[in-house]
């Protein structure tokens, strides 16, 4: 059964880069049935889509964070990665990595289980 | 880009929960539903308005009719206390756009 886990430092200054990797289990990354994505959610808060990445690298992103994002994929590792750029206090939130099913559809049918990214000095 | 959803839905145990969500899009896009329980990550339980997923109580039922869509659920038990979030895109299809989220209180 796949699975997704997410890594990366608990806390970043600002006005740092955010960085962190999904990494896939029990299934292929590179798998054309599907893509992959990111998801944010600041504590108490709503959900925020980030960006969908496909196997082979090309993504896109949410057009209010485009010019902060950067992703990647490495299939040899099974891992994808988001970089966020200049984060301030509002980019704290639990980031969320995600599959999402290939097709016309966007959506998220599997996701792991979180990691919380505080920003402060 | 926004779909709208109410902040909060209270319904008694074996009532029925009705959680709306709006926006432009829904006309031509389809929506999907995620329920979030506390400290844990959201769980896609919805399909393309009304596709419920394999697992999921035949309670939950989603509808659309023109920019709503409405997740119901029949006879509500104490176990479906949760954040209920709608998920779409953007009219052109590309950008994912999710709800403000419905916190449903059983009472």
């Amino acid at each position: 059964q796949l699975q997704l886990q997410e890594s990366g430092p608990g806390l970043v200054k600002p006005p740092e880069t955010l960085s962190l990797t999904c990494s896939v289990s029990g299934g292929s990354i590179s798998s054309s049935d599907y893509y992959w994505g990111w998801i944010r959610q600041p504590p108490g808060k709503g959900l925020e889509w980030i960006a969908t990445v496909w196997p082979s690298g090309s993504a896109y992103f949410n057009p209010s964070l485009k010019s902060r994002i950067t992703t990647s994929v490495d299939t040899s590792k099974s891992q994808f990665s988001l970089r966020l750029d200049s984060v301030t206090a509002a980019d704290t939130a639990i980031y969320y990595c995600a599959r999402h099913p290939h097709g016309t559809l966007r959506y998220f049918d599997l996701w792991g289980r979180g990691t919380l990214v505080t920003v402060s000095s | 880009y926004e779909l709208t959803q109410p902040p909060s839905v209270s319904v008694s145990p074996g009532q029925t929960a009705r959680i709306s969500c709006s926006g432009d899009a829904l006309a031509k896009q389809h929506a999907f539903w995620y329920q979030q329980k506390p400290g844990q990550a959201p769980v896609l339980i919805m399909y393309k308005d009304s596709a419920r997923l394999s697992g999921v109580p035949e309670r939950f039922s989603g509808s659309s009719s023109g920019t709503t869509v409405t997740l119901t659920i029949s006879g509500v038990q104490a176990e479906d206390e949760a954040d209920y979030y709608c998920q779409s895109t953007d009219a052109s299809g590309t950008y994912v756009v999710f709800g403000g989220g419905s916190k449903l209180t059983v009472l």
